[in-house]
């Protein structure tokens, strides 16, 4: 089974509609992040959590929220979807490296969303 | 913050011929310098990584080199096979930082 799983896979959604992306890991780690890939663009990050209550914004985080509902969920939402936000959405873990080691990251397979 | 340059975006070679990905990042600061492969549908995975106190690390047919001095990392890898093909990516992180900052991506196309 995935370490790190996302639903939905894939979503078609309008302009205007909330949708909401999860994260589930199996990993144990205290760290998620939610990613966003363009083409061309690399990957950016969207919000970041180290544990259930910390919650931080990242380097794009206008337009989305999130939730960590526990160690092992963490959910992205838009809350109203704009065709702008028609990407491919990454949610990614890692462990507590320890003070100033940073630790890899591992992938989900990714939710493919597209906004009409 | 950090910024993270990669060059180029596309790379053409043939089976059994090298390719070399260069990065370079803008934060004197940084010191951990990860690089990530995206296999066709999935998500990246860690291939090799390099922090600040070495100049070049290696793992069989991949290498990466940094120079903290010019502010450069690049990825090299040697007799290329088709599996290669893949989108890589760089990344790096300041020294006390929790994320990483990536490079744009490399797409990778090794013909047979």
């Amino acid at each position: 089974d995935a370490d790190v799983t996302q639903t939905p896979r894939n979503r078609i959604t309008k302009t205007g509609k909330r949708i909401m992306l999860e994260c589930s890991q199996t990993k144990g780690h205290d760290r998620m992040y939610w990613y966003r890939q363009d083409p061309g663009l690399g990957l950016r990050l969207i919000y970041y959590s180290f544990d259930v209550k910390d919650i931080n914004k990242g380097e794009i985080s206008d337009g989305y929220s999130v939730s960590r509902q526990a160690q092992a969920k963490f959910s992205l939402s838009l809350e109203s979807a704009i065709p702008n936000q028609t990407a491919l959405y990454f949610c990614a873990t890692s462990d507590n490296g320890g003070r100033g080691v940073l630790g890899e990251q591992f992938f989900g397979p990714g939710t493919r969303l597209t906004v009409l | 913050g950090e910024n993270v340059e990669q060059h180029p975006s596309t790379l053409s070679v043939q089976e059994g011929d090298s390719a070399v990905i260069k990065c370079t990042y803008s934060d004197s600061a940084s010191n951990y310098f990860p690089w990530y492969k995206q296999e066709l549908g999935k998500g990246p995975q860690l291939i090799i990584d390099i922090r600040s106190n070495v100049g070049e690390k290696k793992d069989q047919r991949i290498a990466v080199t940094l120079n903290k001095t010019a502010k450069h990392f690049s990825l090299h890898i040697t007799e290329t096979q088709p599996e290669d093909s893949a989108v890589y990516f760089c990344a790096a992180t300041p020294s006390g930082y929790s994320t990483l900052t990536f490079g744009k991506g490399t797409m990778l196309l090794v013909s047979p």
